[in-house]
């Protein structure tokens, strides 16, 4: 069974503050990671994915990936009241169910103004 | 704008009734795949599908059926076998990887299915 495992939260965190978002990973075949945020009642989103070693920037949001310790993370830096939302990890491997990503549960950020 | 569209947006069904979400694309995406969501959980896999005619069970696709006749449309069927079929079901498509293991997901609006 792969998982992907994150903190349920809530985590909260005050406006303008870093937010870090946690995930680990048991398959080591993992080969692509991403990260979709996913409001009340809605669908996910994409935020942004990562396929290497190191950190990926774009905007307020860095992903960083260590597949040595099967970790990937996601930085907010300066967290706004409308980043709070649940943020779900997904992970993709080769495997027997094609190109589907495995999905965390989900870690609820909460930002107070 | 291409994407994906769900319906119905929500859904209300007896027990022991069949019913049946829509998913539609236009992104020419190949690969097609429907996930359930249940309240303060993860996606979890139903059925995905690669190509036109063809498609293979997920983590959970005892009492769903599905059918992929055309590249655009994935319908997913809700059996009475489905023993809690209250859920959010996702529709997602990506392109099909080369290689593997490095593809996007895109979702659609999502189906609220309750049963009463």
């Amino acid at each position: 069974q792969k998982e992907v495992e994150q903190n349920s939260g809530p985590l909260s965190v005050p406006e303008g503050a870093i937010a870090s978002l946690n995930c680990t990973y048991s398959d080591r075949g993992s080969q692509s990671f991403f990260w979709y945020r996913q409001y009340s009642g809605k669908s996910p989103e994409l935020i942004m994915f990562i396929y290497s070693n190191g950190d990926k920037e774009d905007g307020r949001f860095t992903a960083q990936l260590n597949k040595a310790s099967q970790y990937v993370s996601l930085l907010i830096r300066d967290s706004q009241p409308s980043d709070s939302a649940t943020y779900l990890c997904a992970v993709g491997s080769n495997s027997n169910s094609g190109y589907a990503l495995n999905f965390g549960k989900g870690t609820s950020l909460l930002v107070t103004p | 704008d291409g994407g994906i569209t769900q319906s119905p947006k929500y859904l209300f069904r007896k027990e022991g009734q069949n019913v049946t979400l829509s998913c539609e694309q236009n992104l020419n995406h190949d690969a097609m795949y429907w996930y359930r969501q249940d309240p303060g959980q993860g996606l979890r896999l139903i059925y995905y599908s690669q190509i036109v005619n063809d498609f293979q069970k997920g983590d959970i696709a005892e009492g769903y059926s599905v059918s992929r006749e055309k590249k655009e449309s994935f319908p997913l069927t809700v059996t009475s076998a489905q023993k809690n079929p209250t859920a959010f079901y996702l529709c997602a498509s990506s392109r099909r990887a080369l290689g593997g293991g490095a593809n996007v997901l895109t979702f659609g609006a999502g189906s609220r299915l309750t049963v009463l």
